[in-house]
């Protein structure tokens, strides 16, 4: 059974860019698409990006000049980066797989704060 | 850009009773790609349905997904204690979702 797992800084200043790891065990990162998702505080849901196995990428336009997502298909893994942070920034941050049928299955989610 | 309004923005109801909450596109969802997603508090939301009607595994008969042209329907046929929560639509265009619907008990 395919599982992920979040890992990175729960603090990080403003301005500073965020970087956050997400470990895929259980499977295989090949062959699929893997995304990024957040949630602020008591709000909802917002797509982040994802990338596919080959490398290919595809960004929400409202944080495509800000957003950076990697994979290393050798451990597994994947990475998004996310530039010039402000308060704003603060969610939780999850990682899932995308599928045809939807996101699934999704890490249990990071909390990143943004403050000096 | 497809956006989803889903409604209302709660829903109060008893254990039991049946649970329908709306998901509006402001355009037509290709294929009906549209996944519906529950989200208990402090957990990570779960897939309930695809393609707008096939319930993802293991989720209970009680969850059934709808659609008619570019409106989507969840319905929770009788509430158990455990269906209390925040439920989500997503469409596959983009990616992006509705803004939630929450299910509390009244």
């Amino acid at each position: 059974q395919v599982q992920l797992q979040e890992s990175g800084p729960g603090l990080v200043k403003p301005s500073e860019t965020l970087s956050l790891t997400c470990t895929v065990s259980g499977g295989s990162i090949n062959g699929y698409y893997w995304s990024w998702v957040r949630q602020p505080p008591g709000k909802g849901l917002e797509y982040i990006g994802n990338i596919y196995y080959t490398g290919g990428t595809n960004y929400n336009p409202a944080l495509r000049s800000r957003v950076a997502i990697s994979l290393d298909r050798s451990r597994n893994q994947f990475s998004l980066k996310l530039s010039s942070l402000t308060a704003a920034d603060t969610a939780v941050y999850y990682c899932a797989r995308r599928e045809e049928r939807g996101f699934d299955p999704w890490g249990q989610g990071t909390l990143v704060t943004v403050s000096s | 850009e497809v956006v989803l309004t889903q409604s209302p923005g709660t829903l109060s109801l008893s254990p039991g009773e049946r649970a329908t909450l709306s998901c509006r596109a402001s355009q037509s969802v290709r294929s009906n790609y549209l996944a519906w997603y529950q989200q208990k508090f402090g957990q990570a939301p779960r897939l309930l349905i695809y393609g707008a009607s096939g319930r993802a595994t293991g989720i209970p008969d009680r969850f059934s997904g709808s659609a008619s042209g570019t409106d989507f329907t969840l319905t929770i046929s009788r509430l158990e204690p455990e269906d209390f929560a925040v439920y989500y639509c997503q469409q596959y265009d983009n990616w992006t979702f509705g803004q939630g619907t929450k299910v509390e008990i009244k």
